[in-house]
């Protein structure tokens, strides 16, 4: 079946490491995005790609990093910069660019705890 | 100033009842989308339907369809005859023209309908 896979489910890690969370999409899609969710809120954008090899901030960058090499891959590293790292992690992907009604189709998500 | 505002944290309706989820919405550009996700326990996001800005009938997707009135920068979500499974949180979301180039999302931050046997 096509979808997102995000892993893995629940990640622990000590504060001052960092960690690598994984984002596959079998969508074909061009875009990938990564979001963070806190408690009782909504998402907000860390970054985005649109093609392989560019990917650009979202509004909440700072601490975090990425790679876009292959088209189906987004992994997204939260460095020990990340000051609250302990969060909801979703990637999402969307069929291209452009105006349209483009939907976001997510993945399952990832919850980082970090003591 | 938000962009995208849900006023009601939590909310209650019966089974088989009617609901509406507010969203209303803060942008200049004349092109924008605005989408609704359904979020359940499980922590994936569902999307339901989405409302172009130049869309003149409002939108539906069998027991979901959006009430949009674009003088008031409203998107609210109208979910008929409730069932147990539509307890869930509930997002809106909006992509403006402007940001289009990557097509990102701005989102509320939700409302969790909880559906009552």
């Amino acid at each position: 079946d096509g979808g997102i896979t995000q892993s893995p489910k629940y990640l622990f890690r000590k504060e001052g490491q960092n960690v690598t969370l994984s984002c596959e999409q079998n969508l074909n899609h061009d875009a990938m995005y990564w979001y963070r969710q806190d408690p009782g809120q909504g998402l907000r954008l860390i970054y985005y790609s649109q093609i392989v090899n560019d990917f650009q901030k979202g509004d909440i960058a700072e601490g975090y990093s990425v790679s876009r090499e292959k088209k189906e891959s987004f992994p997204l590293t939260v460095t020990s910069a990340q000051k609250n790292p302990t969060a909801f992690y979703l990637c999402a992907s969307s069929i291209g660019l452009g105006w349209a009604s483009y939907e976001q189709y997510f993945g399952p998500g990832t919850r980082l705890t970090v003591t | 100033a938000q962009k995208i505002t849900q006023t009601q944290p939590g909310m209650f309706v019966q089974e088989k009842e009617a609901v509406t989820l507010d969203c209303t919405y803060d942008t200049s550009d004349q092109s924008y989308g605005l989408f609704w996700y359904k979020q359940p326990s499980s922590g994936e996001m569902i999307f339901l339907i989405y409302q172009g800005s130049y869309d003149e009938q409002n939108a539906t997707e069998g027991r979901y369809s959006l009430n949009f009135q674009k003088a008031r920068k409203s998107a609210n979500l109208v979910i008929s005859a409730s069932q147990l499974g539509d307890s869930a949180m509930y997002f809106c979301a909006m992509r403006e023209g402007r940001r289009n180039a990557g097509n990102m999302l701005t989102f509320g931050g939700g409302t969790r309908l909880m559906v009552k046997p």
